[in-house]
């Protein structure tokens, strides 16, 4: 069984950083793109970035709303996605998902997402 | 940026009714094209992907078309579990997805 777990979450002030973490298991995770997608509170659904698997380079794809802020990094070995997210500011205040591509660019597995508050 | 628009906002439909929802992109995008439900306090869940496609485990009621800018996800008949928000999502340009469409219980 596919399952993401996202930690790292938390109440940051302004401008500071924080690093969430994605540890996945019941699929060879080196095999996949894998993806953040935020969710401010009452809101909708905003994509963040994906990280392509190491055979398509390990490349990293990014929302203009974060580039530049934030980063995207995988551990094979671990089995663990990064979002190193830094200059944070209170539009960045989301729960935070972890999703896994499917053999198409599509997000086909979730996890059950951590809240990013940024608040003074 | 390609920008997706759902309608209605909300829906109001009684369990065994038909739900037709909408979403429409600003510029093509082929039939790369994805549909999700959210419940309350859940992560989001892949229902269709390449516009008419059901995800794995996905009932036969849940039913996606369209192709281009215009796109249709119907529930056939309303079951009490499918009372939740539906967001399109278009993968041709990375991603983007949606404001949402809201099913409720009239």
């Amino acid at each position: 069984e596919v399952q993401l777990v996202e930690s790292g979450g938390g109440l940051v002030q302004p401008g500071r950083s924080l690093r969430l973490s994605c540890t996945a298991s019941g699929f060879t995770f080196g095999d996949y793109a894998m993806s953040w997608v935020r969710q401010a509170p009452g809101k909708g659904l905003e994509w963040v970035g994906f990280i392509r698997s190491k055979a398509y380079g390990g490349t990293t794809e990014y929302a203009a709303s974060v580039k530049g802020r934030f980063t995207i990094s995988r551990d094979d070995s671990k089995s663990i996605a990064y979002l190193q997210m830094n200059s944070l500011k209170t539009e960045d205040t989301a729960v935070y998902y972890c999703t896994r591509l499917l053999s198409i660019a599509v997000a086909g597995y979730w996890g059950q997402g951590t809240l990013v508050t940024v608040s003074s | 940026e390609i920008v997706m628009t759902q309608s209605p906002a909300t829906l109001s439909v009684s369990p065994g009714e038909r739900a037709t929802l909408s979403c429409r992109a600003s510029q093509s995008v082929s039939s790369n094209l994805a549909w999700y439900q959210q419940k309350p306090g859940q992560a989001p869940r892949l229902l269709i992907y390449g516009a008419s496609t059901r995800a794995t485990g996905i009932p036969a009621r849940f039913s996606g078309s369209g192709s281009g800018t215009e796109f249709t996800l119907t529930i056939s008949s309303l079951q009490s579990e499918d009372f939740a928000v539906y967001y399109c999502q278009q993968y041709n340009n990375w991603w983007t997805f949606g404001q949402g469409t809201k099913v409720e219980i009239k």
